[in-house]
């Protein structure tokens, strides 16, 4: 049950694209296509953006997109907003009915 | 909607037990877990149960410690937590699931072990 890899931090400038990995292993990232990724503002409840590695919820602008390649999934945010500046964390299913998290990335928005 | 309730303050080696009641769907088809976030720090799942009640699933860090549990009839879900330290400090949500993904999560309950 170790946590999935995520850099600490990422930033870009307004209209730009950052993508965020998250790296896994074969029993969580790359044995299923149940990656899900979370925004949460401080003090706030983790918010959907993507899940099944590529799927976005009613509501999240299509700016959010997600992607997985073998055990690295990825999160791509283009036209960067303000709004957009919050940590995000990814999750996948690892059997048995578990769940594993990232350690979270602070976005920050230039 | 899914609101969370019991978190407080307790001391090392002590109990506390969360509830989370939940509203607005068919409590009894979905199953529920418990995820948890120390201050400062990332999510960290904790806890599964099915709809039924049976299976449940632990994470190592907590196995042996805590209980999960829910009453379909009272549309509740429990997190009976024993032999506390200080490292379960965090904010106790509780998240239903669909799928692969913990889809709707509650607001939140602090717990705070500390003497």
């Amino acid at each position: 049950q170790s946590a999935l890899t995520q850099p600490r931090s990422v930033s870009g400038s307004p209209g730009q694209s950052v993508t965020i990995s998250c790296t896994g292993t074969s029993s969580d990232v790359g044995g299923y296509n149940f990656v899900s990724w979370y925004q949460q503002h401080p003090g706030k409840v983790p918010k959907v953006m993507i899940y099944d590695v590529n799927k976005r919820p009613s509501g999240v602008p299509d700016r959010f997109s997600g992607s997985k390649s073998g055990n690295t999934a990825s999160l791509t945010i283009s036209g960067l907003q303000a709004e957009d500046e919050a940590d995000y964390y990814c999750c996948s299913y690892a059997g048995t009915y578990s769940w594993v998290f990232g350690g979270g990335t602070k976005l920050t928005v230039l | 909607q899914l609101v969370e309730s019991g978190g407080g303050l307790v001391q090392p080696g002590g109990s506390l037990r969360l509830s989370c009641a939940a509203s607005g769907f068919t409590f009894s088809s979905y199953e529920m877990n418990w995820v948890r976030q120390a201050p400062g720090k990332g999510l960290e799942w904790v806890s599964y149960i099915s709809g039924g009640g049976r299976p449940t699933y632990y994470a190592d860090s907590v196995r042996g410690r805590f209980t999960i549990s829910r009453d379909n009839p009272r549309n509740s879900l429990y997190l009976q937590m024993n032999s506390l330290r200080a490292d379960d400090t965090a904010v106790y949500y509780c998240a239903s699931v669909a799928g692969g993904l913990l889809n709707y999560w509650g607001q939140g309950t602090l717990v705070t072990v500390s003497s």
